[in-house]
């Protein structure tokens, strides 16, 4: 594709449930990040992929969220037994050179 | 931690003005400051940045000003068009994050009248 997609776009989870967010980066891009936007607000960092390697996960907020891009491309982002606190946008991004990150549309996650 | 942030929430504009959105920022490691673009339930679109080596890089309508003295980035659209109206958020990236980390702002929401 042309650019970074996400999937699903929206997901509703009640409490407790675990999901899953999908990222597709653009093909060839070796830098992959995930971002945590709550409303209003700007993006928040929350981890970073060189390849298959996670090298930054500094920003994830608790041993809730969980990363993972096996074979360098696709990168799965997971939150278990999600939390009200957790409903933001989701935004994946990828690059060839840090200062210029191609971001996906973003997956809206609310938790009820 | 360090952080950028904005001045001014929301700009109203009429088509045609010329707009000027503000950014503070207070890290002064950082290396690259970047000017997104976010529409409603779209992701942030690559508008234009600087290094922290210059002070105003021009682009196709907009023109980035960086004043390292005051710690002060500006993102002026030329006649700007309905089309500009958006989320506007400054972004910073440096060498002590690595270069791989994206610090946002809060952003500011430009409206744009016909």
């Amino acid at each position: 594709g042309a650019g970074v997609s996400q999937s699903p776009r929206y997901k509703v989870a009640k409490r407790g449930q675990d999901v899953a967010l999908r990222c597709d980066p653009i093909s060839g891009h070796v830098s992959l990040f995930w971002y945590q936007q709550a409303l209003g607000q700007g993006p928040e960092f929350l981890t970073y992929f060189q390849n298959e390697a996670q090298l930054d996960k500094s920003g994830l907020p608790s041993d809730r969220f969980f990363a993972e891009r096996p074979e360098g491309s696709v990168s799965t982002l997971k939150i278990q037994r999600t939390q009200q606190e957790d409903s933001a946008v989701y935004l994946c991004a990828s690059s060839l050179s840090p200062d210029t990150q191609y971001f996906g549309p973003g997956t809206r996650l609310t938790v009820l | 931690g360090e952080s950028v942030g904005l001045h001014l929430p929301t700009l109203s504009v009429q088509e045609g003005d010329n707009s000027i959105i503000n950014c503070a920022y207070s890290n002064s490691a950082s290396d690259y400051f970047i000017w997104y673009k976010q529409e409603s339930g779209k992701g942030p679109q690559f508008i234009i940045d600087i290094r922290s080596n210059m002070d105003k890089r021009q682009g196709q309508r907009v023109t980035v000003l960086l004043n390292k003295t005051v710690k002060h980035l500006s993102l002026q659209i030329a006649a700007t068009q309905p089309g500009d109206s958006a989320v506007y958020f400054c972004a910073e990236i440096g060498l002590d994050t690595g270069f791989q980390k994206l610090v946002f702002g809060t952003g500011t929401r430009l409206l744009v009248s016909p």
